[in-house]
């Protein structure tokens, strides 16, 4: 089935730990994107990469890293993490272009960080 | 800082009826405009988009977007209990259209 695939769907993780959320895509779409959904705050954008090779930072890059080696993977590591970092994370991707905006999701992670 | 604001709601309409939601954006720049739903527990899904001012339809859906006021709309005719679910409203800036701005989302429910 073609889309987003999410690893995991769920983890509970001790302060101070690294952690790497995986985002595999097969639509071959150039754009991919990490969104963080906290009650109230709504989707706010962690970091976005354009095409392949490429990663930008969005509205909250603070104490996450991503990369893009190729176009179907964009994983997310939190290099040591906390508990304001207990969130609903979702992947998107998009093509480029015009169609920039119309985003697929995943079907997202949760994280809670004790 | 750019924004896009939403009611929270839940804004609550009988089956049947027009169903209207919402939007204001603070970035007079914006070109892009997308309305996503997305059931409680689920990842959000694009129902409409809309890149000029006026109206655009789709089914049951039409998306309205004036420019001028920074002002976007949704509404859903024939609101069905199956639309029940929290509509998000995001902005494409200029200067980035990779950097949507995600308003915080209007729950609507739809009484039977």
């Amino acid at each position: 089935i073609a889309g987003i695939t999410q690893a995991p769907t769920s983890q509970i993780l001790a302060a101070g730990r690294r952690m790497t959320l995986r985002c595999t895509q097969d639509m071959r779409h150039n754009a991919m994107y990490w969104y963080r959904q906290d009650l109230g705050l709504g989707l706010r954008l962690i970091h976005y990469s354009n095409t392949a090779g490429t990663t930008g930072k969005g509205e909250v890059p603070d104490g996450y890293s991503v990369s893009r080696a190729n176009t179907d993977d964009f994983p997310l590591t939190l290099a040591s993490a906390v508990p304001s970092q207990t969130s609903v994370y979702f992947c998107a991707s998009s093509d480029s272009g015009e169609d920039t905006g119309e985003l697929f999701f995943g079907e997202g992670s949760r994280l809670t960080v004790l | 800082q750019k924004e896009v604001e939403q009611n929270s709601g839940p804004l609550s309409v009988p089956e049947g009826a027009i169903a209207s939601l919402n939007c204001t954006y603070s970035d007079r720049g914006s070109q892009s405009f997308f309305w996503y739903r997305q059931y409680s527990g689920k990842s959000p899904e694009l129902i409409m988009s809309i890149y000029s001012n006026g109206d655009k339809e789709d089914g049951r859906f039409t998306a309205q977007l004036n420019k001028a006021s920074q002002y976007v709309s949704l509404l859903i005719r024939d609101s069905q209990p199956s639309d029940s679910a929290t509509y998000l409203c995001a902005a494409g800036p200029r200067d980035s259209s990779y950097k949507l701005i995600f308003g915080s989302g209007t729950r609507l429910l739809v009484r039977p």
